[in-house]
């Protein structure tokens, strides 16, 4: 049973640069959230998608995007890369009817220069 | 303010030296806390759930419990694999997402 799988592992981006990461959830999960975590930090919600639609949102700009497919993958995209950006990017997954418990996967780094 | 606080920030121990880690909590409307366990540079590993207080879970050498206020990890007899970051997360109110906090970096010596 494969768990929550996220692509690439790494990225080097330089600022004002565009950047997509994907994730695919654990099989029979369809809810798909995306934190950031800065080094040394817990990780930051940055929002929910569900049936494709962006269910909650957190404390992050509208440079940060994101998009759920109908196989319920998802892809975060960042526009106008800063400096601040650089960090551990984590996509959680859980099942809709038991949504408390979310997964995450391993991780996309993102090291803007 | 703060809603989850983790205590210590770092705790070194020997093999074999029980002690226990501390998640605070302010938020309302507790849904549930979770307790992560996250190696360097990788993903958070789901250990425990808790709901309510009173509750207890546990997993080999760890023990989860859960009061009003605050929850407790209590490791035992802890091996240096026992190493990591252990993060304690809430959900709370008709939020969807798991609020954090900073975590505590557990070292074992051997």
């Amino acid at each position: 049973d494969a768990g929550v799988t996220q692509s690439p592992t790494h990225l080097i981006k330089t600022r004002g640069q565009q950047v997509t990461l994907r994730c695919s959830p654990k099989s029979g999960h369809d809810t798909v959230s995306w934190y950031q975590q800065a080094l040394g930090q817990g990780p930051q919600f940055i929002f929910q998608y569900y049936e494709e639609e962006e269910r909650q949102r957190g404390n992050f700009p509208d440079r940060f995007s994101g998009h759920q497919f109908p196989n319920y993958s998802s892809e975060l995209n960042v526009n106008a890369l800063l400096l601040g950006d650089s960090a551990l990017y984590l996509c959680a997954s859980s099942p809709e009817r038991y949504t408390d418990t979310q997964y995450f996967g391993p991780g996309t780094r993102l090291t803007v220069l | 303010e703060d809603q989850v606080t983790q205590s210590p920030e770092a705790l070194r121990l020997q093999e074999g030296e029980s002690s226990s880690l501390n998640c605070s909590y302010t938020v309302s409307g507790l849904r549930g806390l979770f307790w992560y366990r996250q190696d360097p540079g990788k993903g958070p590993e789901f250990l425990f759930t808790l709901y309510s207080a009173g509750e207890e879970k546990e997993k080999e050498r760890l023990k989860a419990t859960l009061t009003k206020k605050e929850s407790f990890l209590h490791i035992t007899a802890p091996k240096p694999e026992d190493s990591a970051t252990y993060l304690c997360a809430v959900k709370w109110g008709g939020n969807e997402k798991l609020t954090f906090g900073t975590g505590t970096r557990l070292t074992i010596i051997p």
